[in-house]
């Protein structure tokens, strides 16, 4: 199946700062999804986004599915942005979305 | 629309205990599924349906029954608890999956359980 791999890791930032996130997928890609897990457990959709670019507040994500890969961009980090970051992917036949491991990532006031 | 909706939010267990973990959708999806995730794993697929009457296996779905009678309703039931099992499960929802803004997958908040 396909493989979702991010980057970084860990990602510690201070108020104000700006951010890029990324995903690596396997395959080529029908669906590709962008979560914010809060420090409360939950799975928050940012961006259903297989291709192209959009952006939604401070918030903005571009896939370029022919290069596999998808980035997610933050600018002004505010403390309320804290927490995990997932890229899901799905592609081919076998109806299963992929989750990387996500990046979490820290936002000191 | 309440979305999707999983019961309990907590959950004890003892080792050989059963239960079932509720999760019910009212957007009228086809496409249901179950997650689990642990520490340094992401979610990982337990089981998922495309439809009433119809589920398929995921990536860790030993210990885990599912059944789909419903659109609605897509309950996960373990069968005998194991410490292994602790973790949070999270059920989702969406059209489809076969591409498409419509085929956006929706998260409930999730059930966090321990088998002690």
């Amino acid at each position: 199946g396909i493989q979702v791999e991010q980057s970084p890791p860990d990602l510690i930032l201070q108020e104000g700062a700006n951010s890029t996130l990324r995903c690596n997928f396997s395959d080529s890609v029908n669906n590709l999804q962008w979560f914010h897990q809060n420090p409360w457990g939950q799975l928050i959709n940012l961006f259903y986004i297989p291709s192209g670019t959009k952006q939604n507040g401070r918030l903005s994500a571009t896939t370029v599915a022919t290069e596999r890969y998808s980035l997610l961009y933050i600018s002004s980090s505010q403390t309320t942005d804290s927490g995990v970051y997932f890229c899901a992917a799905y592609g081919g036949s076998n109806y299963k979305l992929t989750f990387g491991k996500g990046t979490l990532l820290t936002v000191n006031p | 629309n309440a979305g999707v909706t999983q019961t309990p939010k907590f959950q004890v267990l003892k080792t050989g205990q059963s239960m079932t973990l509720q999760c019910a959708q009212d957007m009228n999806h086809e496409y249901m599924s179950w997650y689990r995730q642990d520490p340094g794993m992401g979610l990982r697929l337990i089981h998922y349906s495309v439809g009433a009457g119809i589920t398929d296996q995921g990536e860790v779905p030993n210990g885990y029954n599912v059944s789909r009678s419903t659109t609605e309703d897509f309950p996960l039931r373990l069968l005998s608890a194991a410490p292994s099992q602790t973790s949070v499960y999270f059920c989702a929802s969406s059209y489809g999956l076969a591409g498409g803004e419509y085929n956006e997958q929706f998260f409930g908040p999730g059930t966090r359980l321990t088998v002690l």
